[in-house]
């Protein structure tokens, strides 16, 4: 079946340790995106890629980087983590722009930074 | 600042019992779609609404739209246990140029078996 594809579910770090959580998917989808959603909140977008077309939040920290090598593959990148980073972080993919389009999420994962 | 804030934030029902849940938002969109999540995991696409559609119905879900108010209710009729989640609005910003949902706060459902 077609889906998003999201490793690892849990992911455990050290303060201040880079972390690299990855997506991938079987859709042929456009868009790919990576939300933050902390406990009991909205998912927040951090970033979004239109095909290569790399596509940043104005309130994203330096922190967090993206890198898409191919449609399928999305990474998110987190250089320094901090307690604060704890969340949950979901990618998710449409077929062209998402003002018009339905989004497909992945399971997530689940960050603890200790 | 939130594009969709949701109402109420938790809501407590009994099995068989139909469920509210409304989303209001603050500029022009193009759509509105409405998502549900089960605890810990992603989330899942319901129904999409469009700008110049007022009522949708998929399967026990009833959507609304009023532009003129800005805003939007889900109905789950006959809910089931099954239907415990919580459950986002998600609107695009036509103004701001974004090609991006922006998400409500969420209204948190617990049927009760």
């Amino acid at each position: 079946d077609a889906m998003v594809i999201q490793n690892p579910r849990y992911q455990v770090t050290q303060f201040g340790k880079p972390v690299t959580l990855s997506c991938s998917q079987t859709l042929n989808h456009n868009v790919m995106y990576w939300y933050q959603q902390k406990s009991s909140q909205a998912p927040k977008l951090l970033f979004h890629y239109y095909d290569k077309d790399f596509n940043n939040e104005a309130d994203t920290p330096d922190n967090f980087q993206s890198r898409r090598p191919n449609t399928s593959f999305c990474f998110l990148d987190i250089r320094s983590p901090g307690l604060g980073d704890a969340a949950m972080y979901l990618c998710a993919t449409s077929r062209r722009a998402p003002r018009t389009d339905t989004q497909y999420f992945g399971p997530g994962t689940r960050l603890t930074v200790l | 600042s939130q594009q969709g804030e949701e109402d109420p934030q938790a809501l407590s029902i009994q099995e068989g019992e139909n469920a509210t849940m409304n989303c209001s938002y603050k500029t022009s969109i193009n759509n509105l779609q409405w998502y549900r999540q089960n605890s810990g995991r992603g989330l899942v696409h319901l129904i999409l609404i469009r700008s110049n559609e007022r009522e949708k119905h998929s399967g026990r879900l009833r959507v609304t739209l009023d532009t003129s108010k800005k805003s939007s209710s889900l109905l789950i009729t006959a809910s089931r246990a099954a239907d415990t989640a919580s459950y986002f609005c998600a609107t695009d910003d036509v103004g701001a140029g974004r090609r991006a949902l922006t998400f409500g706060s969420g209204t948190r459902l617990q049927v009760q078996p």
